[in-house]
């Protein structure tokens, strides 16, 4: 099955401070890992992504970790401020037909002002 | 660039109605998605056309979920009859698939459904 788990499910973190969400999936076809941004009354929007032949991804203070060994991969939100403050989902893409996404279920994250 | 658009932004009706629900992909995309998102079961993939054609229906929950795409500027999804365990927030949206392009899906702002 097409799977992707995603930890923790809420996160709290001061203004400043680090965030750090993981995903985990079993599909080894899996060739493309994007993080989903959602804020409420919005539809999701891409805010990093990765392929496999990388380890690490950065933009800005956001950055993408991947470990192939381990079907993992993690988005770190360094120095994180309130404006952060959302639903971030991974996900993960197949080569194929439309590129299908299978989403994680989802971490709200809040940045303490 | 307009982005997705959806109709309406909210919808409240009532147990055994149909509801329409509508989509405009950005102009150019060849690929639509719709998802359903709720509290429990996150977001899920609905239905996706790629070319006007429908792939992949797998997720549509039952026979009262139905979705078109006469062309290329829009799609519907429609229920009928619609139940509470319906209501949820259901997102459309589209990308550009090419071998060669970006994965990248771009989400309209939903519509969220309340079934009374």
């Amino acid at each position: 099955q097409q799977q992707v788990k995603q930890s923790p499910q809420s996160l709290i973190v001061q203004k400043g401070g680090i965030s750090i969400i993981n995903c985990a999936y079993e599909n080894t076809a899996f060739d493309y890992f994007p993080w989903y941004q959602q804020f409420p009354g919005k539809g999701p929007a891409l805010l990093i992504a990765i392929r496999p032949d990388v380890s690490e991804k950065k933009e800005g203070r956001f950055t993408i970790s991947f470990n192939k060994s381990a079907k993992q991969f993690s988005l770190h939100i360094m120095d994180s401020q309130p404006g952060d403050s959302a639903t971030y989902f991974c996900a993960a893409s197949i080569s194929g037909s439309a590129r299908q996404l299978t989403f994680g279920s989802g971490t709200q994250l809040t940045v303490l002002p | 660039d307009a982005g997705v658009i959806q109709s309406p932004r909210h919808e409240v009706t009532e147990m055994g109605q149909e509801v329409t629900l509508r989509c405009k992909p950005i102009s150019g995309h060849n690929s639509l998605f719709w998802y359903r998102q709720t509290m429990m079961r996150g977001l899920e993939l609905l239905i996706y056309f790629n070319n006007n054609v429908p792939i992949d229906d797998s997720g549509m929950p039952e026979d009262r979920f139905s979705a078109k795409m006469p062309n290329a500027s829009f799609s519907t999804l429609k229920i009928q009859p619609s139940e509470p365990r319906d209501s949820a927030v259901y997102f459309c949206a589209s990308s550009l698939f090419h071998q060669l392009s970006s994965y990248e899906q771009y989400f309209g702002p939903g519509t969220r459904l309340t079934v009374t």
